[in-house]
C-alpha cells in the first residue's frame, strides 16, 4: 500500500540550513508536495515537484527528489525562527479525485 | 477572497451527540475534501466530492456523512459522536485541473 514516512522532529540553529527528509513507497505518484503548518493554522503549500524532476529551487527552499530511492527532501537555507512549524510531505496521484497521501509531519524547532 | 473557511473553529460534544461541520470556499473549485488530523499521523481523507451533488468515501469514512448541495459548500456530519472522533478536521478544495489543494484553518473537535 501507499506509505509516506518522515522523521518526527528536527532542531536547528538560526541561520543554519535545515534538511527535512521523506520516503515513500508508491512510485506511481505524479507530484510530491511540501506543506507547512504553523500552530493553530491550516496547511499552507510551500512547494511541489513533478515526479519527473530531480530538483526544484524556490528562493530559500530546495526540493530534491531521488525517484530511484523514493526519497524526497526539503532544504531550507538560512533558517529563521519564523520557519518553526510542522512540515508535511505529501505524495499526489493524478486521475480520479487526485489523492494525496501525507506523512506524519516533521516538527522543525529553530533556536538562537 | 476568503479562500477556504470552516465553522466552527472549536467544539466539545458528548458521546452520542450529533453535529455538522461546515466548509465553504469562494474559489469556484470543483473538488472538495474532508480530512482528519491525529497526533503523530498524517492527514487522513474522510470523504471527498468531485462536484456539486456528488460525494465519495475516502480512507476513514466510518461514522461520518457528507453532503455537497451547493458547489461552494461541503458539510461533514457526525450522527452519533464517539471519543475516537476527537480530532482536528480540515477541509480542502481544489480546481479540477490544478495541482494544489487549499486548506481551511481547521476545526478542533473534542468528544467526551
Amino acid at each position: 500500500g501507499e506509505d509516506v514516512e518522515q522523521s518526527l522532529f528536527l532542531s536547528v540553529r538560526e541561520g543554519d540550513s535545515s534538511v527535512i527528509n521523506c520516503t515513500y513507497t508508491d512510485s506511481s505518484s505524479t507530484y510530491l508536495y511540501w506543506y507547512k503548518q504553523e500552530p493553530g493554522a491550516g496547511l499552507q503549500l510551500l512547494t511541489y515537484i513533478f515526479s519527473n524532476m530531480d530538483m526544484k529551487q524556490d528562493q530559500r527552499l530546495t526540493v530534491l527528489l531521488n525517484k530511484k530511492d523514493k526519497h524526497l527532501s526539503l532544504r531550507i537555507a538560512d533558517t529563521q525562527t519564523g520557519d518553526s512549524a510542522i512540515y508535511f510531505c505529501a505524495v499526489g496521484f493524478s486521475g480520479g479525485y487526485n489523492k494525496l497521501i501525507f506523512g506524519a509531519g516533521t516538527r522543525l524547532a529553530v533556536h538562537p | 477572497n476568503a479562500g477556504v473557511t470552516q465553522t466552527p473553529k472549536f467544539r466539545v460534544l458528548k458521546t452520542g451527540q450529533s453535529m455538522t461541520l461546515l466548509c465553504a470556499q469562494d474559489m469556484n473549485h470543483e473538488y472538495m475534501y474532508w480530512y482528519r488530523q491525529d497526533p503523530g499521523m498524517g492527514l487522513r481523507l474522510i470523504h471527498y466530492s468531485v462536484g456539486e451533488g456528488t460525494t465519495a468515501k475516502g480512507e476513514v469514512p466510518d461514522g461520518y456523512n457528507v453532503s455537497r448541495l451547493k458547489k461552494q459548500n461541503f458539510l461533514l456530519g457526525l450522527e452519533s459522536a464517539a471519543p475516537s472522533q476527537t480530532s482536528v478536521y480540515f477541509c480542502a478544495s481544489r480546481q479540477a485541473t490544478g495541482n494544489e489543494q487549499f486548506f481551511g484553518p481547521g476545526t478542533r473537535l473534542t468528544v467526551l
